[in-house]
């Protein structure tokens, strides 16, 4: 299976919001909503911050938002804060039963 | 708290068979609201899902590895392993092993991660 899309970086300076995308396909994002988000400061291991696509686990700011529409699923960081500068990335379910990772987008906070 | 921890060989030849494993603690690995699964990450690039296992054995690999991978549980230890056959320069990733979340299929926990490098 390829990987899911999003792009290589974003950026933000602290107070504003962005949105990371995340583009697959009928066979992937399109017909699940089991899709989640993992936040991967450098040099560490990764930590889920979405799962099924707008949940988030206990302990995760309620600036950390996710949605989908279509093939496509994103991710919004609201209120930018030093801290959420790492590495992001998306994974879904699929048709095969497989699980797919995004390329992951790097976000920096300016 | 559940926590994960992968060991093994940090360096492995080529064509030669990476062996790790994943040892669970706080937490039984015998759960049937759990898979157990192994992801890797080249040095500087993104997350690759490998494959998972259930405690009863059971396993799916990610289609592009799947005729290299093999997946083990051994219950009484607490423990799964991972084993990829025919290693090239290729395999050298950090390689995590995580709880997967089986009603909603994410990961929940994950290993801290293991470097293997793949060089004679």
């Amino acid at each position: 299976q390829s990987a899911l899309t999003q792009p290589p970086s974003v950026s933000g300076s602290p107070g504003q919001s962005v949105t990371i995308s995340c583009t697959g396909s009928s066979s992937d994002v399109g017909n699940y909503n089991r899709v989640s988000w993992y936040q991967q400061p450098p040099g560490t291991a990764p930590k889920v911050i979405i799962y099924e696509v707008s949940n988030r686990p206990s302990g995760v700011p309620d600036r950390f938002s996710g949605s989908k529409s279509g093939n496509t699923a994103s991710l919004t960081i609201s209120g930018l804060q030093a801290e959420d500068e790492a590495d992001y990335y998306c994974t879904s379910y699929t048709s095969s039963s497989a699980l797919v990772f995004g390329g992951g987008t790097k976000l920096t906070v300016l | 708290q559940v926590q994960l921890q992968e060991s093994g060989p940090g360096l492995v030849k080529p064509s030669e068979t990476l062996s790790l494993t994943c040892t669970v603690s706080g937490g039984s690995i015998s759960s049937t609201s759990y898979y157990w699964d192994w992801i890797r990450q080249p040095p500087g690039k993104g997350l690759e899902w490998i494959g998972r296992l259930s405690f009863s054995g059971s396993t799916y690999s990610n289609p592009s590895l799947k005729s290299r991978v093999t997946m083990s549980v051994d219950t009484s230890k607490n423990q799964f392993s991972l084993r990829l056959s025919s290693v090239t320069a290729a395999d050298t990733a950090v390689y995590y092993c995580a709880r997967h979340v089986l009603a909603t299929d994410f990961f929940d926990c994950w290993g801290q991660g293991t470097l293997v490098t793949v060089s004679s």
